[in-house]
Formats: structure tokens, C-alpha cells, sequence
């Protein structure tokens, strides 16, 4: 059964660094989303993309976040100056519109 | 704006006994509705969905949902829970009027199973 792919698994990065979190969807899939999911907290809806580029962002999205789909089959989100906050866990999702999404595993993020 | 309330933080269960996860949701019309399980350390697991019709739906791992749109409520039950049923399990609604609509989440559940 196709699935969603993360990598890396778990990222440690220091407060400030770029860090590059990737994603290959589901190939027949053209809608893309990330979330994260702060240590014990709920899942959080950071932004959806379709067509190369973005349809939905909400208000943690902000300058820092970029994503881009670099070619046919990888979904990245890049944050450009990594803070203590960013500490969570990312995942990835695909969908073909509507219905149900289709969650990676997730990558741990840790900023120290 | 939608959103997902799930009034239980912390539930404890007997193998073997029955289990109802509650979750309420404000949302303007008949949203679409989900359930997600997450198992420690792994990611969101699809249990099931509901998109319209039978308000009863069926998933994986003998789970099942009741969609009652009186209530505004998509409670998750299963009659007989086993050890590896311990998780979280968070309700999520989508909007069904566009398309690449976001998920909202709530809070999430976590279930714990006594032997």
C-alpha cells in the first residue's frame, strides 16, 4: 500500500540554523500539507499546497516557513532561522483534494 | 471558525471492557469527520471516517463511529478493547466546501488499557 515517507526521522539542529524537512506524498496525490504537533499538545495545521503553490496557511506560517516541491516527488518545509519554539514534531500529509489525508511519520524536530 | 473538542484528556479501560471516546465539533453545516489514532513515537493512523450518509461508520481494528448531528458529536466506540488499543486518539473535522482543506484537531484522548 502507498504511503507517505518523512525524512529524517528526528533533526537536532541549534537556534538559528536553517533546517530542511522532506517529504515524498502519495505519487497520484497532488495535494500537500504539514502540521506539527508540539510535545503533548494537538496537531496544528501549518499550511496546504497544490499546483506549486500555497492555498491555505495559517498564522504560524509565518516568514520563517517556506515549502517548496523541488521536483515530481518531494515535498520540503524549510525554516530559515530555527527557534527554541520550533521544537515539535512535523508531519507531512497528502490528499487528492478531499477526503481523507494521508499522514507521514513524522519528523522530530529538536532545536537547542 | 471551526473546532474540535475532546472533553476526555486521560481514559482508563479494562481489557476487555467497552470503550466510547467523545468528540464534539462546532462547525457551521456537516463537516467531513475523522479519527486518528497515534501509537507512541509513530505518526496518525486513519481509524475511520465520515463523509455523509450512514451516520454509523465502521473502521479498522473493530472501531466505530456515530455521527449525530444533533449533538454535533462523532463519538468513537469500540466493545471490547485490547492492550494494544492503548494510544491517542485525536477526532478531526476538514471542511467539506473546498478543496486541500485543512484538518482541525482536537485535543486528543489518550487511552490507557489495564490488563
Amino acid at each position: 500500500e502507498p504511503e507517505v515517507t518523512q525524512t529524517p526521522s528526528h533533526q537536532v539542529t541549534q537556534m538559528g540554523q536553517e533546517v530542511i524537512l522532506r517529504c515524498v506524498p502519495i505519487s497520484n496525490h497532488l495535494y500537500f500539507y504539514w502540521y506539527r504537533q508540539i510535545l503533548g499538545q494537538k496537531v496544528e495545521f501549518l499550511v496546504s499546497f497544490y499546483n506549486n503553490e500555497i492555498s491555505e496557511k495559517s498564522e504560524i506560517f509565518d516568514d520563517q516557513f517556506s515549502v517548496e516541491r523541488p521536483d515530481g516527488s518531494n515535498f520540503t518545509l524549510k525554516i530559515r532561522s530555527t527557534k527554541l519554539e520550533d521544537s515539535a514534531m512535523y508531519f507531512c500529509a497528502s490528499n487528492t483534494g478531499t477526503y481523507e489525508q494521508y499522514f507521514g511519520p513524522g519528523t522530530r524536530l529538536t532545536v537547542t | 471558525a471551526q473546532s474540535v473538542t475532546q472533553p476526555d484528556i486521560h481514559i482508563t479501560v479494562s481489557e476487555g471492557a467497552s470503550l466510547e471516546l467523545r468528540c464534539n465539533y462546532s462547525y457551521g453545516a456537516t463537516p467531513y469527520l475523522f479519527w486518528y489514532v497515534q501509537s507512541p513515537g509513530q505518526g496518525l493512523q486513519l481509524l475511520l471516517k465520515y463523509f455523509s450518509g450512514d451516520t454509523l461508520v465502521q473502521g479498522i481494528k473493530g472501531f466505530e463511529a456515530e455521527f449525530k448531528r444533533s449533538q454535533s458529536s462523532f463519538n468513537l466506540r469500540k466493545p471490547s478493547v485490547h492492550w494494544s488499543d492503548a494510544a491517542e486518539y485525536f477526532c478531526a473535522v476538514g471542511d467539506p466546501s473546498g478543496t486541500a482543506s485543512k484538518l482541525t484537531f482536537g485535543t486528543g484522548t489518550r487511552l490507557q488499557v489495564t490488563l
